[in-house]
């Protein structure tokens, strides 16, 4: 299966801190997806790229589709308690969705 | 709420039981998607369907596993024979028809294995 390489694995920040991760991949993708988990819960689509260079964001969240293909970042800005979770990438391969092993989100208040 | 749901939220039984868990996608989504999930893990693929036709399959699945979805609407996942390497969480997902569309996921169903 496609490996896909999430840093960091984990994040401790202070409430009100800028946050930063990655998600890269040695393959190329047309589509880049960013999820968040809560505990005992199904991860909820935070955003969706579908061009090489794109930028979007989602209110505090800005997703970026790498110029190679071979990567994405999620910017969380001004982070808040209930921004705690682990992110998931995800890029659809054929029928296929694959997810890389999360970056695990601590804000401390 | 229009949502992906599963049903049950969580099943504890003995090795060696069976366990049927179900999943309703979004109504106007035709495709549905099944993964396990295991602590510390992202969600690792385990089957697909378009409407009721099951078109992919992940080595994961093995011969204890079998996925329906008799009318392309819900879908259910079995598990025969449990063994304790199933428990797991079991994500349902599903997405509208179209290329890479994103996946809509439900609550999961927590099986453990005891």
């Amino acid at each position: 299966g496609q490996q896909l390489n999430q840093s960091p694995q984990s994040m401790f920040i202070q409430e009100g801190e800028d946050v930063s991760m990655n998600c890269t991949s040695s393959s190329i993708f047309n589509t880049w997806l960013w999820y968040k988990q809560d505990p005992g819960e199904g991860p909820v689509l935070l955003i969706a790229l579908y061009k090489a260079g794109e930028l979007t964001s989602n209110g505090r969240l800005t997703a970026q589709f790498g110029i190679t293909r071979k990567d994405s970042f999620l910017n969380i800005s001004a982070s808040i308690p209930s921004d705690v979770g682990i992110y998931f990438c995800a890029v659809p391969t054929g029928n296929q969705f694959y997810f890389g092993t999360g970056t695990s989100l601590t804000v401390i208040p | 709420d229009t949502g992906v749901s599963q049903d049950p939220r969580h099943k504890i039984t003995k090795r060696g039981q069976n366990v049927t868990f179900r999943c309703d996608p979004i109504s106007e989504h035709n495709r549905l998607y099944w993964y396990r999930q295991t602590l510390g893990q992202g969600p690792e693929f385990l089957t697909y369907f378009q409407n009721e036709a099951q078109l992919e399959k992940s080595r994961l699945l093995s011969d204890r596993f079998s996925a329906e979805r008799p009318k392309g609407s819900f879908s259910t996942l079995e598990i025969q024979r449990t063994e304790q390497g199933d428990s797991a969480m079991y994500l349902c997902a599903s997405s509208p028809p179209g290329a890479n569309q994103p996946q809509h996921f439900g609550d999961g169903t927590r099986l453990s294995i005891l």
